[in-house]
């Protein structure tokens, strides 16, 4: 079955630059997109379409895609921003999620 | 404006079924499939399957096959995802989601319902 692969945790310092990753094989031939979920709430789309923002959402969040890596970046990070992020692939008829970042802002 | 509105939390015995609801408003309930995600307590996202509002058709996960059994009632917007044969590892916060058409990226979430399985 498709897998897709995140790094655990992420730590980054606020204002600096956060960077998520997502692999899985020929995710470049698929359409990726990223959740933000804080404790207690549903998760929130970030990104869609590898690089689309939904309307709401603050253009410091960012997404791109080469090869076998989604990556979604968060520049200017500010505390707001901790929270669990998946990624999400469509393989065939399955949807496919990441096991999960968890954003630390420190 | 979307918004889907789940049914309230369930405790249920393990081996019973339970049947969560989704109600949709604030856009054409045929015009975009539904998703059904999972949590359980600490863990991430489990997607458990998908159903085509206008047609009824679905596609389901293949761990949840046989178990899962996804419906919709157009007249009142509303999808429901019916989970039998329950077992205390299906303790979980239950999703549905609205996609969107490429990537089936879930753009409107529920609140998510919190079902219990213990004896």
């Amino acid at each position: 079955s498709y897998e897709l692969t995140q790094p655990p945790s992420v730590s980054v310092s606020p204002g600096q630059t956060a960077s998520i990753t997502c692999s899985g094989d020929k995710l470049g031939d698929k359409y990726a997109c990223w959740y933000q979920q804080k404790p207690g709430q549903s998760p929130v789309l970030v990104i869609y379409q590898d690089n689309k923002r939904p309307s709401g959402i603050p253009d410091r969040f960012s997404g791109s895609i080469s090869g076998n890596t989604a990556t979604l970046t968060i520049s200017g990070t500010q505390a707001m921003d901790e929270a669990d992020y998946y990624c999400q692939a469509w393989d065939s008829t399955t949807v496919v999620f990441g096991g999960g970042t968890k954003l630390t802002v420190l | 404006q979307v918004h889907l509105v789940q049914s309230g939390a369930e405790v249920k015995k393990p081996g019973a079924s339970v049947k969560v609801s989704c109600k949709a408003s604030g856009y054409t309930f045929t015009g975009y499939y539904m998703h059904w995600v999972r949590q359980a307590p600490g863990q991430g996202l489990e997607w458990m399957g998908r159903i085509n509002p206008n047609s009824g058709g679905t596609n389901y996960a293949q761990k949840f096959q046989g178990r899962v059994t996804m419906t919709r009632d157009t007249s009142i917007s509303t999808a429901y995802m019916e989970l039998s044969r329950l077992r205390s590892d299906d303790t979980a916060v239950y999703y549905c989601a609205r996609a969107l058409g490429v990537g089936e990226a879930g753009d409107y979430w529920g609140q998510g319902t919190l079902v219990t399985v213990s004896s």
